[in-house]
């Protein structure tokens, strides 16, 4: 069945740039996504690729995308202590069907 | 755009009754909710899908008899705990995909019900 692996947790400073990796194992992936969750919330969607794209850039994230090695990376420049929280990654093979979740890595951000 | 709400967002009850939970999708139709169950420190276990109208499909492993599912209108789905008991204590989280352009190809998540079972 799908799998989708991600490290656990991520420290970094105020400032510097974050790189959130996943992997999946589906080659049919079609829609690939990062969601937000801030503790006791709900996930927040931050953007999502097509598996025809490389590259999607939106304000200080910018995702990869490796189609070859089924590899998904989330990059977010200046990281601010806010953006500490956990980023799950997600696959789904079409945009209606059901998405497959990693299980997280807790991104810490220290001033 | 693409709100969803959740009520209530906590929720403390006796072993033994039934919970109720919302899943209301606010600025937009959601033809297809979705209902999570996430474990602390764990991702999310996908439940149950339901369409507007129809009866929820169910994941492996879920029973259907314990965690109701009604998906009455395009933007309204609940969750019902029957018959709740300590170890369905949980952090349940529903999203909705909807009809319109835009709202088609993601799913958007509700802030989620805390649930606590004495």
């Amino acid at each position: 069945g799908e799998d989708v692996e991600q490290s656990l947790f991520l420290s970094v400073r105020e400032g510097d740039s974050s790189v959130i990796n996943c992997t999946y194992t589906d080659s049919s992936s079609t829609y690939l996504y990062w969601y937000k969750q801030e503790p006791g919330a709900g996930l927040q969607l931050l953007t999502y690729i097509f598996s025809n794209m490389d590259m999607k850039q939106d304000q200080r994230l910018t995702v990869l995308l490796n189609k070859k090695d089924k590899h998904l990376s989330l990059r977010i420049a200046d990281t601010q202590t806010g953006d500490s929280a956990i980023y799950f990654c997600a696959e789904g093979q079409t945009g209606y069907s059901t998405l497959t979740f990693g299980k997280g890595t807790m991104l810490l951000v220290s001033p | 755009g693409a709100v969803v709400s959740q009520h209530p967002s906590r929720v403390i009850c006796k072993s033994g009754t039934s919970v109720k939970i919302e899943c209301r999708s606010l600025d937009f139709q959601a033809t297809t909710m979705f209902w999570y169950r996430q474990f602390p420190k764990q991702s999310l276990m996908l439940m149950a899908t339901s369409n507007e109208g129809s009866k929820a499909t169910y994941e492996q492993g879920v029973e259907k008899d314990k965690f109701l599912i009604n998906h009455a209108s395009l933007t309204l789905s609940t969750l019902t705990v029957t018959s709740a008991h300590p170890e369905d204590s949980s952090f349940y989280i529903c999203s909705a995909r909807g009809l319109a352009a835009g709202t088609q190809e993601t799913q958007y998540f509700g802030p989620g019900t805390r649930l606590l079972v004495l």
